[in-house]
């Protein structure tokens, strides 16, 4: 799976969108992009993946770049409650199905 | 509420110890993997079952082993247990198949403490 590259920690004003951004520069064409994230100590949560088009579900929206050579998630509104270490992720589409989780980015939404 | 469920939450042991984790999938899914979540380490998989059988494994060490039910719950056992084995233990389930863009939704955790 291709390495990804994300901040340690960002922060983010309560209301206002979070952007988190990904850096996968060695992703194959058959590879997609997921994010989870990690509230505290509860399992991860399934937030969105995507291929090669934006993508917007309840949750977020994923915008991956022309060259696939990075993502962003944004949280539109965000509330204290998307305080969390969001991981991005990339996995191939055949094979290997493990998650392969880096560090993540911790955010904090402040009120 | 990802329709995952573990148990127990948490489980406090010594070492040398021999313990039991549960999972149980969400309905319909039929694979089902484990991964460990330690303080230095961060969440690493560890096994992965597919309808009972065995599909895929990672960092499992061999006094760890798992199975699948029939009835596609999930069991991972961990035996002589060691300080460094205490960590958050978390199962996922996804529909399964040949491809993996199945999306994986984790249960809540078991939190093992070895003394």
């Amino acid at each position: 799976d291709a390495k990804t590259t994300q901040p340690t920690s960002m922060d983010c004003a309560e209301g206002r969108a979070a952007n988190l951004p990904c850096n996968h520069s060695t992703i194959s064409g058959n590879e997609y992009v997921y994010w989870y994230r990690q509230i505290h100590s509860q399992g991860p949560q399934y937030i969105i993946h995507g291929l090669k088009n934006n993508e917007t579900n309840e949750m977020a929206s994923l915008i991956i770049t022309e060259d696939r050579k990075s993502s962003t998630l944004i949280l539109p509104h965000a509330t204290l409650r998307d305080t969390a270490v969001y991981y991005c992720i990339v996995r191939v589409a055949e094979g290997a199905q493990k998650l392969v989780f880096g560090q993540g980015t911790r955010l904090t939404i402040n009120p | 509420d990802s329709g995952v469920t573990q148990t127990p939450k948490h489980l406090i042991t010594a070492t040398g110890q021999r313990v039991t984790l549960r999972c149980s999938p969400r309905s319909g899914d039929l694979s089902v993997y484990w991964y460990q979540q330690s303080l230095d380490q961060g969440l690493q998989f560890l096994i992965q079952y597919y309808n009972g059988e065995e599909r895929a494994k990672g960092n499992i060490l061999e006094r760890f082993s798992a199975q699948q039910f029939p009835d596609l719950h999930s069991e991972l056992n961990l035996s002589s247990l060691e300080l460094g084995d205490s960590a958050l233990y978390f199962c996922a389930s996804s529909v399964g198949g040949a491809f993996s863009t199945d999306t994986q939704y984790f249960g809540p955790g078991t939190r093992l403490t070895v003394l």
